[in-house]
């Protein structure tokens, strides 16, 4: 079993919708949880990080952590389209190493 | 906004030539790190790097690879003898601190190995 699984998508969903982006994890040790999107050819560029379990809301994006089903989720609210991008779910393990998904391709459309 | 900077942002090599990848962390983070994305896969983890010493490595970082801090401000990972396989984006990355601290990536340096 991969230590983080993510649906690669694509994803193609209307403008102003709400999109639901997802991981899951295996791996309990995991504490820290991220969200950065990457355009691209370009680096990822943090969204959202998130420790405990619950939602943390910025602006359109809500992150929301679900430790015991070992799940998390990114919501896009009022969705554009330069949101079209990768977003790819990040989990610290121990103190420094990050463990990606594969990703998830998104695309909003006019 | 303070940014981690990379150089060169593309480079073609040959197969067997040294490459020599050049990043700038942000000026007052303490820990570098270098991850990897071969087209189409996930980004990888290669190294990290705090007080002048590797702090952890994953297996993809094997003895063709090194990293080096040459002066206060430049961070470099070295590929000796580079392979088709190599080929990739490479990330550069850095933090304040540890446990607990975001992580900012470079724009990458694209490595073509032919």
């Amino acid at each position: 079993q991969k230590e983080v699984e993510q649906d690669p998508g694509p994803l193609s969903v209307p403008e102003g919708a709400i999109v639901s982006l997802n991981c899951t994890y295996s791996n309990s040790a995991f504490q820290y949880f991220m969200w950065y999107r990457q355009y691209s050819r370009k680096g990822p560029e943090l969204l959202m990080y998130t420790y405990s379990s619950g939602n943390k809301e910025d602006g359109r994006f809500t992150a929301q952590v679900d430790k015991s089903s070992k799940y998390i989720s990114l919501f896009i609210r009022d969705s554009q389209p330069s949101d079209s991008a990768t977003y790819l779910c990040a989990m610290r393990k121990g103190a420094q190493k990050l463990v990606f998904g594969q990703g998830t391709r998104l695309t909003i459309n006019p | 906004e303070p940014e981690v900077t990379q150089t060169p942002s593309h480079q073609v090599t040959q197969m067997g030539q040294e490459v020599i990848l050049r990043c700038v962390p942000i000026s007052n983070h303490l820990y570098f790190y270098w991850y990897r994305q071969i087209l189409g896969q996930k980004v990888e983890f290669l190294v990290s790097f705090y007080n002048n010493e590797i702090s952890e490595k994953s297996e993809i970082f094997d003895d063709q690879f090194s990293v080096e801090r040459p002066d206060g401000s430049n961070f470099t990972l070295k590929i000796r003898s580079t392979k088709l396989e190599d080929s990739a984006m490479y990330f550069c990355a850095s933090s304040e601190g540890d446990v607990g601290n975001t992580i900012y990536f470079g724009e990458g340096s694209w490595l073509t190995v032919v």
